[in-house]
């Protein structure tokens, strides 16, 4: 199945500071990708949706100036958290959309990225 | 958007089949179910997905009734590492050909020894 990837796994930071976290599609091209969030004990909630080559789209309530998108290629899309706070601490999770031309066109989810800011 | 209703928990012994119940009501027409896992502390893996028709793959099958207000996954031969939490989402379209999922509590299945 479909591959995708995440770096870093973990990361802990000073709170202020900016954390970059990569998805890449490893084995298929993405167009469409995805980014989570996830607290403890809650279901995954949609933070936007990433586009190759264009702007993400940003749901409801999330800061677009603080939760920086950058879509570059094919096979990576990168979410900078910026002036992280301890509110930040979460499970951030990406997803590439395996596109085929079909309409089941399937999503493949990375491994996550536990952040924690101090 | 569809949304779909599940149980919060759920047992199973293992070797049993595990039988996870979704409705989805307000489906409409051309959306699609899909299932996904997340095992703690991990991503969602995905598990199957159909529009109509009953679909089966090597991880599980996926019975969808006939009016397509809810559906059933089925794990035929449960194991311990089969304990997750479930997701049951109806495909949300977007655009084109791209797609974003909305998931909701899912359903917390134990399988035990």
């Amino acid at each position: 199945g479909a591959v995708v990837s995440q770096h870093p796994s973990r990361v802990i930071c000073k709170s202020g500071t900016s954390v970059k976290i990569e998805c890449r599609s490893l084995d298929f091209q993405a167009t469409t990708m995805f980014w989570y969030r996830q607290f403890p004990k809650q279901s995954l909630m949609l933070m936007a949706t990433s586009n190759e080559g264009s702007k993400a789209t940003y749901e409801q309530g999330v800061e677009k100036d603080k939760f920086l998108i950058n879509h570059a290629s094919l096979t990576l899309s990168t979410l900078t958290v910026t002036s992280a706070h301890p509110e930040d601490s979460s499970f951030y999770i990406c997803s590439a959309v395996q596109e085929s031309g079909l309409s089941t066109d399937t999503q493949y989810f990375g491994p996550g990225t536990r952040l924690t800011v101090l | 958007d569809a949304k779909t209703t599940q149980p919060t928990s759920m047992d199973c012994a293992e070797g049993r089949a595990a039988n996870l119940p979704c409705n989805h009501s307000t489906i409409s027409g051309n959306e699609y179910v899909y299932w996904y896992r997340q095992i703690h502390s991990q991503g969602p893996q995905y598990i199957i997905h159909g529009l109509k028709n009953n679909e089966t793959n090597e991880m599980a099958s996926l019975i969808i009734t006939e009016d397509r207000k809810s559906s059933t996954l089925i794990l035929p031969h449960a194991t311990l590492r089969d304990t997750a939490v479930y997701y049951c989402i109806v495909r949300f379209p977007v655009m084109d050909s791209s797609y974003k999922l909305i998931f909701g509590s899912g359903t917390r299945l134990l399988v035990r020894p």
